[in-house]
């Protein structure tokens, strides 16, 4: 059975400071991807990045970056300098390794960034 | 990029009746495509797996008569609510599987039932 837990259900921050999204999973795959996905008011999922479970190299997008430790099993995601408009809710998901590839969510974090 | 679409967006109906909605797969082609389930605050949940030409999968606890999901071309995929009920309203999401691991997502259906 897979599982991924975020602990962390709300997150209030103040605008321009860093903010770290927790996300730990389970799974007895060797073989397997992490998601991030980001869910604003509007409802629709917005990608994103997915990591195979081979490459644990830290990744870093704009104002976005993501550390994936497999020792831990955590992939956890970091907002610098955070903004108003990244406030929304943040899925982080574990694809199956069966034909179907499903997704496993977790809970998800409602992260607000106040101005 | 890939585009998955959902009509309708929103749908208000009264309790005991059906409602469809559909899934489309705008530019590619999609074997597999995924209905999720989401109540307010909470995060999504798999209802079942849906492959073109073939039966769907439910995932435990979701009653397959209830929720008809229909896969007929390898764009469409269409999950009726049938005689729904308060507590049915929610927030439906499709997924398309485009490749080995890309999913792509639609925007959404909400359903509120009275």
């Amino acid at each position: 059975a897979q599982k991924v837990t975020q602990a962390q259900t709300e997150i209030s921050v103040v605008e321009k400071e860093d903010v770290t999204l927790d996300c730990v999973y389970e799974t007895r795959d060797t073989t397997y991807y992490l998601f991030w996905y980001k869910q604003p008011p509007s409802g629709e999922l917005v990608f994103l990045i997915r990591r195979n479970s081979f490459d644990e190299q830290n990744e870093i997008s704009g104002r976005y970056s993501w550390n994936f430790q497999k020792s831990t099993s955590s992939f956890n995601f970091t907002i610098t300098a955070s903004q108003v408009v990244d406030s929304a809710v943040y899925f982080c998901a574990l694809s199956s390794s069966g034909s179907a590839r499903q997704l496993t969510f977790g809970s998800g974090t409602q992260l607000t960034v106040l101005p | 990029g890939a585009v998955v679409s959902q009509h309708p967006s929103w749908v208000i109906c009264k309790s005991g009746t059906s409602v469809k909605i559909e899934c489309r797969s705008l530019d590619f082609q999609a074997t597999t495509m995924f209905w999720y389930r989401q109540f307010p605050k909470q995060s999504l949940m798999l209802m079942a797996t849906s492959n073109e030409g073939s039966k769907a999968t439910y995932e435990q606890g979701v009653e397959k008569d209830k929720f008809l999901i229909n896969h007929a071309s390898l764009t469409l995929s269409t999950l009726t609510v049938t005689s729904a009920h308060p507590e049915d309203s929610s927030f439906y999401i499709c997924s398309a599987k485009a490749g080995t691991y890309e999913q792509y997502f639609g925007p959404g259906t909400r359903l509120t039932v009275t």
